[in-house]
């Protein structure tokens, strides 16, 4: 069984562009989760998705966006990039609803110059 | 402010030691407390988790104590290798906010030889 993928892996952006990144969950899971990792603050909740809906949104600014397509591949969106979002962006799938597992991809390492 | 506080930072054993840390957290709405592992360029990948309706769950060299009444829960590793020198993260979730994870901050485990 595939685990969850992302892509692309490693991406360099310079301040004020934009970045798209994706995220292919487990076959069969549903619910896709975002999350920022960095060494000042640990992991951080961007957003969940299910059923192409956001059903919860972590406190970042709204340059920050998601979306989620019928087959359950997810996009997150950064919009004028700063530096301090230089981060890795892990996104992890489930099964809908609470008190399920979550399995990780191995995010994708972005940098801002 | 941090939901789930995790300890040590950082935490060195020998081989063949047990290693232990700890969490702990106030919002008494969590009932679902994964540990995940997390090894350098990779995402974290769920080690073992617990429900409060149990106090303890045992899983191979893996261990969570959890004690519902202090809301605390720890993870020990038996017989610690070399092998389980990575960053593990405890997590806690609350089944109304459907999938959102709150992490600790982290703790690095380096077992010597």
């Amino acid at each position: 069984k595939a685990g969850v993928t992302q892509t692309p892996r490693y991406l360099i952006k310079t301040r004020g562009q934009q970045v798209t990144l994706s995220c292919s969950p487990i076959s069969g899971h549903r619910s896709v989760s975002w999350y920022q990792q960095t060494p000042g603050q640990g992991l951080q909740f961007l957003f969940e998705y299910f059923s192409e809906t956001q059903r919860n949104k972590g406190n970042f600014p709204g340059r920050f966006s998601g979306r989620q397509f019928s087959n359950s591949r997810s996009e997150m969106n950064v919009s004028t990039l700063e530096l301090g979002d230089s981060a890795l962006y892990l996104c992890a799938s489930s099964h809908p609803g609470g008190n399920t597992e979550a399995f990780f991809g191995q995010g994708t390492r972005l940098t801002v110059v | 402010q941090q939901q789930v506080k995790q300890s040590p930072q950082s935490l060195i054993v020998q081989k063949g030691g047990i290693s232990i840390i700890n969490c702990a957290y106030e919002n008494t709405a969590f009932d679902y407390f994964p540990w995940y592992q997390q090894f350098p360029g990779k995402g974290p990948a769920l080690l073992i988790a617990i429900r409060p309706d149990v106090s303890e769950k045992k899983e191979g060299r893996f261990t969570i104590s959890f004690n519902k009444s202090a809301k605390q829960f720890s993870l020990h590793i038996m017989d610690s290798q070399p092998g389980d020198s990575a960053t593990y993260f405890c997590a806690a979730s609350p089944g109304s906010t459907l999938g959102r994870l709150y992490f600790g901050r982290g703790t690095q485990l380096t077992v010597w030889p």
